[in-house]
């Protein structure tokens, strides 16, 4: 157990729909990552925060937001699903980046399914 | 564009049989690479960060070193409960704090 918590651990939604990813990191991380792994395209990166605010962008679209609130719980937001929006999608947490041992530790994973 | 190959994509070890798996990269500037276990629909579990060439750390039966230019992860004597998809990332000075992930490598040992 990472210390990562996940919600939910299932979402099955029709295309068109909108749905909500939940993440609290590991006691005492600031900074949360959010990774998106489908088979064809192994694990990617999506966006980072760092004690509430926004520290780097990957290949996350346009219809996909997040965000982190002050108590340092993660929502990832994704909207207008499309089939090719299936995946696992993955939170991980970080002490602080900057620092040296900055490893990111990986929650069990939200499975989406968009019919 | 960073970019981080693992070879072979699968491989198929018996018991006891020591093999290593690959993990080439192009980054610039490395800030760090890390291995990752992943079992089936689980998420990864961090085994090491490795951060300059010729550095080398080992947990039980793994031992992952580093070159300037790829990485490896040695297991010796494997036991079926190592089997698992092992994933390498790298961590770039000019692209914030993000992992870029290999494909990884698919590890099965059987009895």
């Amino acid at each position: 157990d990472s210390g990562v918590t996940q919600t939910p651990k299932h979402l099955i939604t029709a295309t068109g729909q909108r749905v909500t990813l939940r993440c609290s990191p590991r006691s005492g991380d600031l900074s949360v990552y959010w990774y998106q792994q489908s088979l064809d395209q192994g694990l990617q990166f999506l966006i980072q925060y760092y004690n509430g605010e926004e520290r780097a962008k990957g290949n996350i679209l346009e219809r996909f937001s997040a965000q982190q609130f002050p108590d340092l719980h993660s929502e990832l937001n994704l909207s207008s699903l499309e089939l090719g929006d299936s995946a696992l999608y993955f939170c991980a947490s970080s002490v602080d980046p900057r620092g040296r041992d900055n490893e990111q530790f990986f929650g069990p994973g939200t499975r989406l399914t968009v019919l | 564009e960073d970019q981080v190959t693992q070879s072979p994509e699968a491989l198929r070890l018996q018991e006891g049989e020591s093999s290593s798996l690959n993990c080439s990269y192009t980054v610039s500037g490395l800030r760090g690479l890390f291995w990752y276990r992943q079992d089936p629909g689980k998420g990864p579990e961090f085994l090491f960060t490795l951060y300059s060439a010729g550095e080398e750390k080992e947990k039980e039966r793994l031992k992952a070193t580093l070159t300037k230019k790829e990485s490896f992860l040695h297991i010796t004597a494997p036991k079926p409960e190592d089997s698992a998809t092992y994933l390498c990332a790298v961590q770039a000075g000019n692209s914030g704090y993000a992992l870029n992930f290999g494909k990884g490598t698919s590890l099965l040992v059987t009895p």
